[in-house]
């Protein structure tokens, strides 16, 4: 079992749908960070938040929001998404967000499949 | 900026072969090299990792990878694979801006 939770596992959406991906984790971990990943193909960092700030996005569109309500969670709000969007959402979490608190690599989640039609 | 290449998309050993699966990285400053395998269904798990000191490391399940300054490399090798091995490999860089870069990553089949 991963030490890293994501709900739901899968989520088929409409185009106009506001909908939620949540992650957890409880390992003390103080960077957390959301990630893409198509079929085939490797994870897509989206955004890094480094003790709960911001620190990182990687230009994604406005359509997708995160938000870190506490050191545990991290959401990823959805709204009027494409087709395209439909992906693996990965979420992952380092015990430190600096470059030196990464050299232990990231514990991933299971992810959330998301289809969008 | 940093990026990954791993030259071999898709191997097929039979099972005992050795394996040795390609990764070359390009950055310009002090780097942390991983390995990562993706199980058919489940979620990606750290195999090893390398940021300083031996460059020989060792990962769990038998798997070892081999730092090479001077090629940019960090090859994941294993003596003898398994069924069981099958699965997606993805090598990863991390930089010091604290952002990881995958490589395109290699499916490996092991044939019973």
């Amino acid at each position: 079992d991963t030490e890293v939770t994501q709900t739901p596992k899968h989520l088929v959406m409409g185009m106009t749908n506001k909908k939620s991906l949540k992650c957890e984790q409880h390992m003390g971990h103080r960077a957390m960070y959301w990630y893409k990943q198509k079929a085939k193909k490797p994870p897509e960092l989206m955004f890094v938040y480094s003790y709960e700030k911001l620190s990182i996005n990687e230009s994604v569109p406005s359509r997708f929001s995160p938000e870190c309500p506490n050191s545990s969670l991290l959401n990823l709000h959805l709204h009027a998404l494409q087709p395209e969007d439909s992906a693996l959402y990965l979420c992952a979490s380092s015990p430190l967000g600096t470059a030196r608190g990464l050299r232990y690599g990231y514990t991933f989640g299971s992810g959330t499949r998301l289809t969008v039609v | 900026a940093q990026s990954v290449s791993q030259h071999n998309h898709h191997v097929i050993l039979s099972e005992a072969a050795s394996l040795e699966l390609g990764c070359n990285y390009s950055y310009g400053g002090t780097v942390n090299l991983f390995w990562y395998v993706q199980y058919p269904g489940q979620h990606l798990q750290l195999l090893l990792k390398y940021f300083s000191g031996d460059p020989l490391v060792k990962g769990i399940k038998g798997f070892e990878a081999e730092f090479i300054k001077s090629k940019f490399s960090f090859n994941l090798r294993k003596p003898s694979v398994q069924w069981s091995d099958t699965a997606e490999y993805f090598c990863a860089v991390t930089g010091n801006a604290g952002k990881s870069t995958f490589g395109d990553g290699t499916t490996l089949t092991v044939k019973p």
